[in-house]
């Protein structure tokens, strides 16, 4: 089981801000790096799929970048607003492999 | 339209019950998983689906059985229930090649 990290746990920004947070995974057959966004009460939601080194995704204010060779994503907001508060969770999966493993998450609360 | 369902979203039960919980995907996919959300909130592959077959078996008690009467359901009953049953039990589906994964609504699970 792939051992996938993410920090902070928790972090609180204002609104209009911007902020980013880590995940960390094994860069050792590495397939591919999800993230989702996961509202309180509500389902995770994937936001992105990523697989090639130095990929870099977005929607709308929310991107992503990858690096694989040293195995960690940068999951950036731009000018937080309330609705982005979530917790976000990555998760990664390797060759050969079918399942995700996932991090705790990282809960963004976006204060107005 | 509810894109993947379980039913019921909570329960409570006694220990030593044997329960039941439902998925259905209306999103013609093939792949259908069960994850369980432990205490630190992690989530974690518990058994997957193709095309009714098993993929997945992670170390899970035998108490649960998966059972996937054809590609659109996945249902999980657990026997004799103990207290460490006691979270949140979320079924998604994909398709089979398809990365991105797509969760229920979670269904919150009690044991007395």
């Amino acid at each position: 089981i792939l051992n996938v990290e993410q920090s902070p746990q928790s972090l609180h920004v204002q609104e209009g801000d911007s902020t980013n947070f880590t995940c960390s995974f094994p860069s050792s057959n590495f397939y591919a790096l999800h993230w989702y966004r996961w509202e309180t009460a509500k389902s995770p939601e994937a936001l992105f799929v990523m697989t090639l080194n130095g990929d870099e995704k977005k929607k709308g204010r929310i991107s992503a970048t990858l690096n694989t060779k040293e195995g960690y994503s940068y999951l950036y907001i731009k000018g937080s607003q309330p609705e982005d508060s979530a917790t976000y969770l990555c998760a990664s999966r390797g060759v050969n492999d079918y399942k995700l493993s996932f991090g705790a998450g990282t809960t963004v609360t976006v204060r107005a | 339209d509810t894109a993947v369902s379980q039913t019921p979203k909570y329960l409570v039960t006694q220990m030593g019950n044997d329960k039941s919980i439902k998925c259905e995907q209306n999103l013609g996919h093939d792949t259908m998983y069960w994850y369980k959300q432990d205490s630190k909130k992690f989530l974690k592959i518990m058994f997957s689906y193709n095309n009714k077959e098993l993929i997945i078996n992670e170390t899970v008690p035998n108490r649960f059985s998966p059972k996937s009467p054809d590609k659109a359901h996945l249902n999980l009953h657990i026997n004799s229930l103990e207290l460490g049953d006691s979270a949140v039990y979320f079924c998604a589906s994909s398709q089979w090649g398809a990365d991105e994964q797509f969760f229920g609504p979670g269904t919150r699970l009690t044991v007395l």
